[in-house]
């Protein structure tokens, strides 16, 4: 089975803090995604990657960057954290470029900014 | 991106049927998918169905598809308290999947 592991299922963090949320899967896939989750709007795509070093935009990735500098492993960085990025946070996998594939997710990142 | 619809909330009695309703608006979305997120859970693969079918079964689940409305169900037979959860479509893109905004079953016992 795939596995997705995200560092922390609980985290809180300060207003203008750098907060790194981390993702590893240990399936040796090229794609990797963080999306936000908030009640009401479903699952949001912050931003993707499909392979080491490559990284794209999604449909919300202001105030976010990501690092992809081993294929297993997928950061999510809010540069200066506010109170507005306190969310669920979920990280999924899949293989090979094209959506057709469906994606594999982790347990998620509950963040809570003070 | 594209707008996924489903219904926020349902409530079913425990041993009724429930359907869990999905519209989508790329009509050349090769598979949809279903996923089902438990209480503090990430998103785990429910089922699927290829573009090219109109019903698929597995077990207590039956996934419809009707390519020309672009609407897409799941049906749970003999709905369980542990069905209890969020449930999301999911329509294929470009490069990614878009999901719609989840349907939150309860299971009244």
């Amino acid at each position: 089975d795939v596995k997705v592991t995200q560092s922390s299922r609980y985290l809180v963090k300060r207003t203008g803090e750098k907060v790194f949320l981390e993702c590893v899967q240990d399936m040796d896939h090229e794609n990797m995604f963080w999306y936000r989750q908030d009640p009401g709007l479903g699952l949001r795509l912050i931003y993707f990657s499909y392979d080491v070093k490559m990284k794209e935009k999604g449909d919300i990735p202001e105030g976010y960057s990501v690092s992809r500098e081993k294929k297993e492993r997928f950061s999510l960085i809010l540069e200066s954290a506010s109170t507005n990025q306190t969310s669920m946070y979920l990280c999924a996998s899949s293989p090979r470029q094209g959506g057709n594939q469906p994606q594999h997710f982790g347990d998620g990142t509950r963040l809570s900014i003070l | 991106g594209e707008d996924v619809e489903q219904s926020l909330f349902l409530s079913v009695r425990e041993g009724d049927s429930s359907v869990i309703n999905c519209t989508y608006t790329d009509s050349s979305s090769t598979y949809l998918y279903w996923y089902k997120q438990e209480p503090g859970a990430g998103l785990q693969l429910l089922t699927y169905i290829f573009s090219n079918m109109d019903m698929k079964q597995d077990q207590r689940l039956t996934v419809l598809l009707n390519k020309k409305d672009k609407h897409l169900s799941l049906r749970i037979a003999d709905t369980q308290t542990g069905d209890s959860a969020i449930y999301f479509c999911a329509e294929v893109g470009a490069n990614n999947l878009f999901f719609g905004t989840g349907t939150r079953l309860t299971v009244i016992p």
